[in-house]
């Protein structure tokens, strides 16, 4: 299986201030059409997760674009231009190269 | 918008089977993989498997011996059966829907919790 890793898994930020969460994989999630099958999901306390990013960087329909994200091959970042309070909860990334699809263990992210 | 609504029994004996059910409203249910996946303190969130429209299945081989995923189109719902659960299988369990490779759409989840 591969296995994706997260970084830190813990941060606390300051409103209004950026946030940077990375993500490795445990080998290329580069298909061989050309596509990055990275995604980027948020689980608010108490709630299933929401994708925010699909294909490592295009921002799913809604989500704020105070989130980007970048990399590839195996190294990926999620990024946050100013932390908002309705930001805290928990970051996971996914990839869907292969099965099984699989989670990184996520970051938790609260507001100081 | 799709929406997914998931029920099923909560509390389960050792050796018993899990059985979950999601109802799709909303969207093309043919344009979606039906999936559901798990999370648990331990493991965190699990991929257990998925259904597409016409019944050809994906699933986790580290559940595959134990796992079902089924559709039926006429009611928009699909399920999961996974049998002989022991406590490691204590986790909320999700419905989504996939448009490609990942879950755009989540059910509310329900907790499954097995004790003797």
């Amino acid at each position: 299986d591969i296995v994706l890793t997260h970084t830190p898994l813990s941060l606390s930020v300051t409103p209004g201030q950026p946030a940077s969460i990375s993500c490795k994989s445990s080998q290329s999630l580069l298909h061989s059409d050309g596509r990055t099958y990275l995604y980027w999901y948020l689980q608010k306390p108490g709630q299933s997760p929401q994708i925010l990013l699909y294909e490592v960087s295009n921002r799913f329909s809604g989500v704020s674009d105070r989130f980007s994200g970048s990399g590839s091959g195996t190294d990926f970042t999620l990024k946050i231009s100013r932390v908002e309070a309705e930001d805290v909860g928990v970051y996971y990334c996914l990839q869907g190269l292969s099965l099984p699809y699989t989670f990184g263990q996520g970051t938790k992210v609260d507001i100081k | 918008q799709v929406q997914l609504q998931q029920w099923g029994a909560g509390l389960l004996k050792p050796s018993e089977t899990l059985s979950l059910t999601c109802g799709v409203y909303g969207g093309s249910f043919s344009a979606f993989y039906w999936t559901w996946i798990r999370q648990s303190p331990g493991k965190g969130l699990e991929w257990i498997g998925d259904v597409f429209h016409t019944g050809s299945t994906k699933y986790n081989p580290s559940l595959r011996s134990r796992v079902t995923i089924s559709v039926d189109t006429s009611r928009r719902q699909f399920s999961l059966e996974l049998t002989s659960v022991t406590a490691a299988d204590t986790a909320i369990y999700y419905c989504a829907g996939v448009p490609g490779k990942a879950p755009d759409y989540w059910g509310q989840g329900t907790l499954v919790t097995v004790s003797s």
